[in-house]
């Protein structure tokens, strides 16, 4: 039982160059998460996906986009990176979007633009 | 707007000494669950315990020991006898509307033996 992956592990970007972060749950959750999390801010999240099909802005979404491919899959991909935009990216997942539902997150992604 | 504040940036302590890691939160939501998640230096987060607005109870699991004081907006989480292990940043974190997190900003714990 994986519960939430994430690939790749680390990665380093040249500004303006693209990518897509990949994130996948086996534990059959509706709803699915993009955080990131830099240095005494805590994480802070990006996109949210309630349900399969449903996508929707969070705190911090300027310059990024997200695709729920399926119930199991959803990816986060930068257009043109931005050196702000170096971070720890986490992935989560929950039950379904309702409070009280405990979020679990994959082990991140260390991303860095030069 | 949800809000929660982690005011402790890091710790110190000696191992087996009690430690508070100290939580406010802003709502007007009614009903909210708050959170504490552990991050290891390995990176991932690990989810310590879950408590809803309308249970005022404390929890003590172990170790660990959580006080939830509405009249406050607080929700401390104590770490008795702490362990080289307990090293970490914990956050705490703030759930409303669906099922977004709000979290604080983080305290770094560092147990020393």
């Amino acid at each position: 039982n994986a519960g939430v992956t994430q690939t790749p592990k680390f990665q380093v970007l040249k500004t303006g160059q693209s990518m897509t972060l990949q994130c996948a749950q086996d534990m059959n959750h509706n709803s699915m998460y993009w955080y990131r999390q830099d240095p005494g801010m805590g994480l802070r999240l990006i996109y949210y996906s309630a349900s399969e099909g449903t996508t929707d802005k969070g705190e911090v979404p300027n310059g990024y986009n997200v695709s729920r491919l399926n119930k199991r899959e959803f990816s986060l991909r930068l257009e043109s990176a931005a050196p702000s935009q170096t971070s720890v990216y986490f992935c989560a997942s929950s039950f379904i979007w309702q409070v009280g539902n405990e979020q679990y997150f994959g082990p991140g992604t260390r991303l860095t633009v030069t | 707007a949800q809000k929660v504040t982690q005011a402790q940036t890091e710790i110190s302590v000696v191992e087996k000494e009690d430690v508070t890691l100290d939580c406010v939160y802003e709502t007007r939501d009614t009903t909210y669950y708050l959170f504490w998640y552990k991050q290891p230096p390995s990176g991932e987060l690990v989810f310590l315990i879950r408590r809803n607005s309308f249970d005022e109870q404390n929890e003590i699991s172990g170790r660990y020991s959580w006080n939830f004081q509405k009249s406050t907006s607080s929700f401390n989480f104590t770490i008795t006898a702490s362990q080289v292990v307990d090293s970490a940043v914990y956050f705490c974190a703030l759930q409303t509307s669906g099922s977004r997190l709000t979290f604080g900003e983080g305290t770094q714990l560092t147990v020393n033996p």
